[in-house]
């Protein structure tokens, strides 16, 4: 029984390059969820998929974001031309779809980035 | 828009001491959940409980215990008999109630409580 899954746990990149994260999430769930948690605070809301459609975006999501999840399953984050302030914890979560009692939403370890 | 306060930032005590977070929350849904969720060191976010609105029984599992009350808008977390295992950063957490409202079930956190439990 493994959880969500998250990959690389840890990257630091220069300014301007981009970087890509991947999300595996409990593999009957249908939903599945970014986030991103700075210092200090709580995690925010990104973006979620409900199998392989993205139903709703953050305004928090700039055009630099984008989110896919081709096959229903796996999920990618890439932030292209990455700043200073991108540097947070990015957090996938999953869970299944509304109207079901597993409402429970699910999330992984993390991916650390750090932007030098 | 919906909103969660976790007034304590930090909360230091000494083991086995019993704890409680507080957690306050805004919403103008009339149907929705509630979450704790532990972060420890290593980053990642434990599910402990969700609570339905409709539903306003405490809940005990274990030495967590949950106080649930509508009228004032808050989910208090109380740890019994603390232990240096419990020792992490806890959040409360918000979302819509997506049977009602057909949308997402996305979280709205506080800006969570560091407890720390010392020998």
């Amino acid at each position: 029984d493994t959880g969500v899954s998250q990959n690389p746990r840890h990257k630091i990149t220069k300014r301007g390059q981009n970087v890509t994260f991947r999300c595996d999430p409990i593999s009957e769930h249908n939903r599945l969820y970014w986030y991103r948690q700075t210092l200090g605070q709580g995690p925010e809301f990104l973006t979620y998929f409900q199998n392989e459609a993205q139903l709703e975006k953050s305004r928090l999501l700039s055009d630099r974001f984008s989110a896919e999840r081709p096959k229903g399953s796996f999920s990618t984050l890439e932030i292209q031309r990455t700043e200073q302030g991108d540097s947070a914890m990015y957090l996938c979560a999953s869970s299944l779809s509304a109207g079901t009692s597993g409402n429970t939403i699910y999330f992984g370890e993390g991916s650390w980035l750090t932007v030098v | 828009a919906q909103k969660v306060t976790q007034a304590q930032t930090e909360i230091s005590v000494v083991e086995k001491e019993d704890v409680t977070l507080d957690c306050v929350y805004e919403t103008r849904d009339t149907t929705y959940y509630l979450f704790w969720y532990k972060q420890p060191p290593s980053g990642e976010l434990v599910f402990l409980i969700r609570r339905n609105s409709f539903d306003e029984q405490n809940e005990i599992s274990g030495r967590y215990s949950w106080n649930f009350q509508k009228s004032t808008s808050s989910f208090n977390f109380t740890i019994t008999a603390s232990q240096v295992v419990d020792s992490a950063v806890y959040f409360c957490a918000l979302s819509e109630a997506p049977f009602i409202t057909g949308g997402g079930n996305k979280l709205t956190f506080g800006t969570g409580t560091q407890l720390k439990v010392e020998l």
